[in-house]
């Protein structure tokens, strides 16, 4: 079974350019979670989607923004970058009513 | 808040056992994580205790998970240069949610 595809790999931007970040889940997995990791902050929890709905938000301002599509797949955006939006942005995905997250290889955002 | 946190280092020679810690602070987990993450590479699922458990194990690997304390931990039994990592210990949180709640992160260090 494939894992967790996520696309871009790599992303060098400016700042004020906006991204856009895309996940594809294992499938049959529905549920869809995005986190970012920065040396200062460590991984921090971005949002989490599940069937097409956001079920949860972490503290993150406006300009991060994200979508499920009916086949699972997912895209967060950030508008308007700044030099501190520069992560590891990962995505991972579950099947519904287990325990286990499988984490894909991640995106890595430069912005300059 | 919610909050977990690990020591940052640990170095062990080949073929010792390594022990890393973590504590957390939300009462309403429901199961605890270790992920591995390599360098440049997204976050690998090793095992996870349910939080009802006292200890798991699973081949290398055992974690034991005092609840009262809230206090976890990953050993790794005959150590190798393989296992050089950062190793993190995540808290899902109870709810109909996936959000994991990530420590700082351990670096592994194995000395042949």
């Amino acid at each position: 079974k494939a894992g967790v595809t996520q696309t871009p790999r790599y992303l060098i931007k400016t700042r004020g350019q906006q991204v856009t970040l895309s996940c594809s889940p294992i499938s049959g997995h529905r549920s869809v979670s995005w986190y970012q990791q920065t040396p200062g902050q460590g991984l921090q929890f971005l949002f989490e989607y599940f069937s097409e709905t956001q079920r949860n938000k972490g503290n993150f301002p406006g300009r991060f923004s994200g979508r499920q599509f009916s086949n699972s797949r997912s895209e967060m955006n950030v508008s308007t970058l700044e030099l501190g939006d520069s992560a590891l942005y990962l995505c991972a995905s579950s099947f519904p009513g287990e325990e286990t997250q499988y984490f894909g290889p991640g995106t890595r955002l430069l912005v300059l | 808040g919610e909050d977990v946190e690990q020591s940052l280092f640990l170095s062990v020679r080949e073929g010792d056992s390594s022990v890393i810690n973590c504590t957390y602070t939300d009462s309403s987990s429901t199961y605890l994580y270790w992920y591995k993450q390599e360098p440049g590479a997204g976050l690998q699922l090793l095992t996870y205790i349910f939080s009802n458990m006292d200890m798991k194990q699973d081949q290398r690997l055992t974690v034991l998970l005092n609840k009262k304390d809230k206090h976890l931990s990953l050993r790794i039994a005959d150590t190798q240069t393989g296992d050089s990592a950062i190793y993190f210990c995540a808290d899902r949180l109870g709810g109909a949610t996936n959000k994991l709640i990530f420590g700082t992160g351990t670096l592994l260090a194995v000395q042949p």
